[in-house]
């Protein structure tokens, strides 16, 4: 059964810092790991999707890794804004015909101005 | 391009009513998934609706059921309510179903109370 952990739980940093949020999965069997951040009381903004062919995604500040082997995914924020503060997501598509996600418990970041 | 949209984003309802969620996806996508998030358990799938059948179905007992439309809108309904069900209920759609690529967009969620 597949299981995606995320460490850390909370983080706190000054603004400016450069970040790494971490996302773990058992079964290194997956089609695809999408990131999404999450506003409190709000629902899911896609930020970067990895295929599992892919060892990484970019989109502005944010880098996204994957080394399927290892069962690891990083979430590189540079330069971390107040803006960024949210609760980050990873989850994971085990592929077959089916759309299914399986989300980690998700990782919140306040960015201190 | 419109978003998801979810209709009603929050809802009231005593135990044992019933309730009905809509979610109409991203115009052209024709997979509608729906998920649970509760802060015990986080984000659980619920069931996976492509071209109007079910394609996936995760562990929720039988009074969790839904359905798709021939215009990709979806429904999920929730009888005889528990107060355990009190949730935000997230939809998420995606242009095709079973591909490598397949990104995956989220609506605002529906907050449901069950008093």
């Amino acid at each position: 059964k597949q299981e995606v952990t995320q460490i850390p739980a909370a983080l706190s940093v000054p603004e400016g810092e450069n970040l790494v949020l971490n996302c773990s999965f058992t079964d290194s069997a997956i089609y695809n790991l999408q990131w999404f951040r999450q506003d409190p009381g709000k629902g899911l903004t896609s930020l970067l999707l990895i295929q599992s062919s892919q060892r990484e995604q970019t989109s502005g500040r944010l880098n996204a890794s994957l080394d399927k082997s290892s069962g690891r995914s990083t979430l590189y924020i540079a330069a971390s804004q107040p803006g960024d503060s949210a609760t980050y997501l990873c989850a994971v598509r085990q592929g077959g015909a089916t759309n299914k996600l399986i989300f980690g418990t998700g990782t919140l970041l306040a960015v201190q101005p | 391009k419109a978003g998801v949209t979810q209709t009603p984003r929050y809802l009231i309802k005593t135990r044992g009513q019933q309730v009905t969620l809509s979610c109409s996806p991203i115009s052209g996508h024709r997979s509608v998934s729906w998920y649970q998030q509760t802060p015990g358990q986080g984000l659980q799938f619920l069931f996976e609706y492509f071209s109007e059948t079910q394609r996936n179905k995760g562990n929720f007992p039988g009074r969790f059921s839904g359905r798709q439309f021939s215009n990709s809108r979806s429904e999920m309904n929730v009888s005889t309510l528990e107060l355990g069900d009190s949730a935000l209920y997230l939809c998420a759609s995606s242009l095709t179903s079973g591909t490598s690529y397949n990104e995956q967009f989220f609506g605002p969620g529906t907050r449901l109370t069950v008093l």
